[in-house]
């Protein structure tokens, strides 16, 4: 158990709908980083959020959001999902944004599966 | 913008030989690296990281890893691989004014007894 949470493990969808995915960082984490796996693309790095503000955002879509609350949990929101949107979806944290970087906590993951 | 290339895609050995596996970025400052390894249907968990001073990184499991600025190079080593290696290995670069991580797209490592 590395400390960062994922929930739920696997989703399955169908397209057109909406999901949830739901990260609570490691204790004493601040920042939160969601990356999106998939076989063709790799790890793309969607967006980070530091204490509640969104620090900084990579190859997110307009369809895909996210936010942290003042619990330090982030959800990652996707909607009008496509077949294209099913990967895994990891969820990362990390102590202090802009100090001595000691490499991010990843969770498990939540594999969505679109059909 | 940083990139990272991991030229290797698929990998396979049988134990006890050796590894080397390639990575390149591209970034003109100060940069952070890493080598995460992710095992069969698991998390992505930290091997080895280079922040500053000596080159040559040790990290778990008997990896290490060669900082050649000269090089934009940050390949992992293993003298001798076990069965227990095969996963996913991914390098990433995190520039020094950033803390976003940058990964490639990983090779597969095959040990085979």
């Amino acid at each position: 158990d590395s400390g960062v949470t994922q929930t739920p493990k696997h989703l399955i969808t169908a397209t057109g709908q909406r999901v949830t995915l739901r990260c609570s960082p490691r204790s004493g984490d601040l920042s939160v980083y969601w990356y999106q796996q998939s076989l063709d693309q790799g790890l793309q790095f969607l967006i980070q959020y530091y204490n509640g503000e969104e620090r900084a955002k990579g190859n997110i879509l307009e369809r895909f959001s996210a936010q942290q609350f003042p619990d330090l949990h982030s959800e990652l929101n996707l909607s009008s999902l496509e077949l294209g949107d099913s990967a895994l979806y990891f969820c990362a944290s990390s102590a202090q944004w802009g100090r001595p970087p000691y490499g991010y906590t990843f969770g498990s993951g939540t594999r969505l599966t679109v059909v | 913008a940083q990139s990272v290339s991991q030229h290797n895609h698929h990998v396979i050995l049988s134990e006890a030989a050796s590894l080397e596996l390639g990575c390149n970025y591209s970034y003109g400052g100060t940069v952070n690296l890493f080598w995460y390894v992710q095992y069969p249907g698991q998390h992505l968990q930290l091997l080895l990281k280079y922040f500053s001073g000596d080159p040559l990184v040790k990290g778990i499991k008997g990896f290490e890893a060669e900082f050649i600025k000269s090089k934009f190079s940050f390949n992992l080593r293993k003298p001798s691989v076990q069965w227990s290696d095969t996963a996913e290995y991914f390098c990433a670069v995190m520039s020094g004014d950033t803390d976003k991580l940058i990964f490639g797209t990983g090779t597969r490592l095959q040990v085979f007894p």
